[in-house]
């Protein structure tokens, strides 16, 4: 069974810093999305990133998918209070199945 | 369409008593997931429909659960003598063959 872990498990930072997590999965991905989910409310889907080596860039974030597909980081640049929430990697392991990470909850201070 | 909706948004219940949730997905998406969340974890997959369809079910769902799709279209999940540790977040997803999963908002459960 795949296992995706994300790290790390929690974050908390000053508005305007910079940031890094990631994801890393026990297998390769077929295809990997990355979901903001924020309190008492369902993820949000944010990317999909398919092609080993592939670099998103969604305003502020940067989402890079590891060459051999086995990991994948996020980067949020000046981090602002909207994007506090629960970041959420998923693999849909080339089925109709998605499995998640256990997520990294942000939390950004103003 | 604005996507897919859940309700109730919240249900407190009884121990021991039955709850009914439902899910309308996006129009045209065939394939509709539920999902089960508790406190500091991802999203756990319980089942699967395509259409009408139930494809899969998780070893999650346990005989207490159950899920239907009638037309194809919306979809209730049942849970019957609800139990304290049912308590969760259970979200539904749509998507077709082409697209990612799209969640709704998800039912917040408290069994007390």
């Amino acid at each position: 069974t795949q296992l995706l872990e994300q790290s790390p498990q929690f974050l908390s930072i000053q508005e305007g810093e910079n940031l890094t997590v990631y994801c890393n999965s026990s297998s390769v991905f077929s295809s990997l999305q990355w979901y903001r989910q924020e309190p008492g409310e369902g993820p949000v889907l944010l990317v999909t990133v398919v092609t080993g080596g592939e670099v998103k860039k969604l305003k502020r974030l940067t989402f890079q998918f590891g060459d051999a597909r086995k990991d994948s980081s996020l980067h949020i640049t000046a981090a602002q209070p909207g994007d506090t929430g629960l970041y959420l990697c998923a693999d849909s392991s080339g089925t109709y199945k998605y499995i998640f990470g256990t997520g990294t909850r942000l939390k950004v201070l103003a | 369409d604005t996507g897919v909706s859940q309700d109730p948004r919240h249900k407190i219940t009884k121990r021991g008593q039955n709850v009914t949730f439902r899910c309308d997905p996006i129009s045209e998406h065939n394939r509709l997931y539920w999902y089960r969340q508790t406190l500091g974890q991802g999203p756990e997959f319980l089942t699967y429909f395509q259409n009408e369809a139930q494809l899969e079910k998780s070893r999650l769902l346990s005989d207490r659960f159950s899920a239907e799709r009638p037309k194809g279209s919306f979809s209730t999940l049942e849970i019957q003598r609800t139990e304290q540790g049912d308590s969760a977040m259970y979200l539904c997803a749509s998507s077709s063959q082409r697209t990612e999963a799209f969640f709704g908002q998800g039912t917040r459960l408290t069994v007390v």
